[in-house]
């Protein structure tokens, strides 16, 4: 199956604690993307990734890390530098096509306890 | 940067009846489209259409775009109990981003 997987599906964050969502593509595209959705919101572009080994900040990448050592893996950290992480949290892949059209994980779901 | 906005922000509607609705953004675009969300799941590609094109057609769907408005619209026909779910149009700038609208919910009524 190609797809892109994300993982896991549930996690909870301690404070002050780091927690790393997982993102693994098998399309053999060059792009990956971070997206936050808060609920009944749109989606919000945390950081993204052209090619292994570069990566950008989108437009709310404060608190986040990422990176990028391998095509098929763009994993997330959520430091303890965010201080509302609560959120659902989306990966995507596109060829670099021109076209931008993504591919979308099915999400985690973070929460703080 | 800040998101497109999304009209309606929800939207309810009987099965067989037209859903449409209408997304603005702020810049030049590449091209514009529409996503679809299922609760609780990633979103899917639907549609795309080109800054150069004005109309575009699959399946069911119809998407519009004025570029001099920055504006675009999606049209559901028929509308099935499967159409229920958020719709999201997202702006393509010539780099490699997608600037996405806050969402039109939709639920369609059996």
């Amino acid at each position: 199956d190609g797809g892109i997987t994300q993982s896991p599906k549930y996690l909870f964050r301690k404070e002050g604690q780091n927690v790393t969502l997982s993102c693994e593509q098998n399309l053999n595209h060059d792009a990956m993307y971070w997206y936050r959705q808060d609920p009944g919101q749109g989606l919000r572009l945390i950081y993204y990734s052209q090619i292994v080994n570069d990566f950008q900040k989108g437009d709310i990448a404060e608190g986040y890390s990422v990176s990028r050592e391998k095509k098929e893996s763009f994993p997330l950290t959520v430091t303890s530098a965010q201080k509302n992480p609560t959120a659902f949290y989306l990966c995507a892949s596109s060829t670099r096509d021109g076209t931008n059209i993504q591919y979308f994980g099915a999400g985690t779901r973070l929460s703080v306890l | 940067s800040q998101q497109g906005e999304e009209d309606p922000q929800a939207l309810s509607i009987q099965e067989g009846e037209n859903a449409t609705m209408n997304c603005s953004y702020k810049t030049s675009i590449n091209n514009l489209q529409w996503y679809r969300q299922n609760s609780g799941r990633g979103l899917v590609h639907l549609i795309l259409i080109r800054s150069n094109e004005r109309e575009k057609h699959s399946g069911r769907l119809r998407v519009t775009l004025d570029t001099s408005k920055k504006s675009s619209s999606l049209l559901i026909t028929a509308s099935r109990a499967a159409d229920t779910a958020s719709y999201f149009c997202a702006s393509a700038d010539w780099g490699n981003k997608l600037t996405f609208g806050g969402g039109t919910r939709v639920l369609v009524k059996p």
